[in-house]
């Protein structure tokens, strides 16, 4: 079992690019999440989605779009990035919404 | 608001010096409080899940306990290999999300 596997695992934009962020997991696990973590604020909820098919905002949703693609892919978009979005992003799965969540190893993004 | 937070930011340890890091929290409906271990450029590792005051959990040289208010996680007779950043978050059955602190840095020197 991989678990949580992201993808890329660094990323460096200029303001105004785009991108996509890729999360799969193989535990069979019906929600996912999307987290950023900054230095001194601890890990933030951008999106979840509870179950295949549903997604909800978290906490700092501005500036991102999320997929829920299959049971097992969730992807985060940022259309059109800006240095306030340097930060590391980790994705997150759960077998339900109360559930222990395991993370992915994260994702390194620098915006210019 | 929820609210979770962490102390001390940081802490030195010598091997073998036992101590404790404090996680307080105000999260509406807790349904659960988790505590992570996280290696520098890796993601949060899954240590214990506390449901209701008084539970405690153990794993090797760690336990955590949980009050109304706060989770301990103490470190019994630490180890190098015990240095990472320690993460509690809390888990709101109203919001339905996670509340994570800003995680205590652990150091243990040899």
């Amino acid at each position: 079992n991989a678990g949580v596997t992201q993808t890329p695992k660094f990323q460096v934009l200029k303001t105004g690019q785009s991108m996509t962020l890729q999360c799969a997991q193989d535990m069979n696990h019906n929600s996912m999440y999307w987290y950023r973590q900054d230095p001194g604020m601890g890990l933030r909820l951008i999106y979840y989605s509870a179950s295949e098919g549903t997604t909800d905002k978290g906490e700092v949703p501005n500036g991102y779009n999320v997929s829920r693609l299959n049971k097992r892919e969730f992807s985060l978009r940022l259309e059109s990035a800006a240095p306030s979005q340097t930060s590391v992003y980790f994705c997150a799965s759960s077998e339900g919404g109360t559930d222990t969540q395991y993370f992915g190893p994260g994702t390194r993004l620098t915006v210019l | 608001e929820d609210q979770v937070t962490q102390s001390p930011e940081a802490l030195r340890l010598q091997e073998g010096e036992s101590s404790s890091l404090n996680c307080s929290y105000t999260v509406s409906g807790l349904r659960g409080l988790f505590w992570y271990r996280q290696d520098p450029g890796k993601g949060p590792e899954f240590l214990f899940t506390l449901y209701s005051a008084g539970e405690e959990k153990e794993k090797e040289r760690l336990k955590a306990t949980l009050t109304k208010k706060e989770s301990f996680l103490h470190i019994t007779a630490p180890k190098p290999e015990d240095s990472a950043t320690y993460l509690c978050a809390g888990f709101s059955g109203s919001a339905r999300q996670l509340t994570f602190g800003s995680g205590t840095q652990l150091t243990v020197l040899p």
